[in-house]
């Protein structure tokens, strides 16, 4: 069965430092890839999407940048975090090739900024 | 621009009532809506899926339906009971737009005993 990893599950950073958040998936193979951001009480805002390995699709500009390094694994990173980008953040997967298939969430990261 | 909007208010109801949220969206023509349920610090689990040329979907004692004249998907859950309590949440795909979802902002229900 598929399975959707990611970490860590809280993180607390000072302004301006660098971030690093990963999602990893096992179970399926060239799997869409996407990352969202979720305020308090909002719906999903979605910030980037893959379909396969390099190929990034940033959706809202902002200072966070995504990357693909391998089939089933996909990082959110910022060079130097702002107030603006606490938030949970939420990686999920979809299966490839077709637009009608449900998608797979892990279970977040909480990030806040001091 | 594409809107989505769901109950704004949280839906509170008694355990065995049906629970009914409504989601309507404009400017937009999806190819299908699907419906999430989310629990407090979790990620958003699938629950149903239905297709534009579709007007009901059912699971066990959820029920969706898709109104795209009315640009409107009602979700029912029947015999509701307190471990439904969750907030749920709509989102809608289009033609060619490769598995991408808009969400919208998600209503939480509350089943009493």
């Amino acid at each position: 069965s598929q399975t959707i990893h990611q970490w860590p599950a809280t993180l607390v950073q000072p302004v301006g430092s660098p971030l690093s958040l990963e999602c990893t998936v096992e179970g399926t193979s060239n799997p869409n890839l996407y990352w969202y951001r979720q305020a308090a009480g909002r719906g999903l805002q979605l910030l980037f999407y893959s379909v396969g390995i390099g190929q990034i699709s940033s959706e809202v500009p902002q200072n966070l940048s995504a990357s693909r390094p391998q089939d089933r694994q996909f990082i959110l990173s910022s060079k130097k975090l702002l107030l603006s980008d606490s938030g949970f953040y939420l990686c999920a997967w979809s299966a490839w090739g077709t637009a009608y298939q449900p998608q797979h969430f892990g279970d977040g990261t909480r990030l806040s900024i001091l | 621009s594409q809107k989505i909007e769901q109950n704004s208010e949280a839906l509170n109801i008694q355990e065995g009532k049906t629970a009914t949220l409504t989601c309507n969206y404009t400017n937009y023509s999806p190819a299908y809506l699907q419906w999430y349920r989310q629990d407090p610090g979790r990620g958003p689990v699938f629950l149903l899926l239905i297709r534009e040329n579709e007007k009901e979907k059912r699971k066990e004692r959820l029920k969706v339906t898709f109104d795209t004249t009315l640009k409107q998907s009602l979700f029912h859950i029947t015999a509701s009971q307190p471990a439904d309590s969750a907030t749920y949440l709509c989102a809608l795909g289009g033609y060619n737009q490769g598995g991408k979802l808009i969400f919208g902002q998600g209503t939480e229900l509350s089943v009493k005993p």
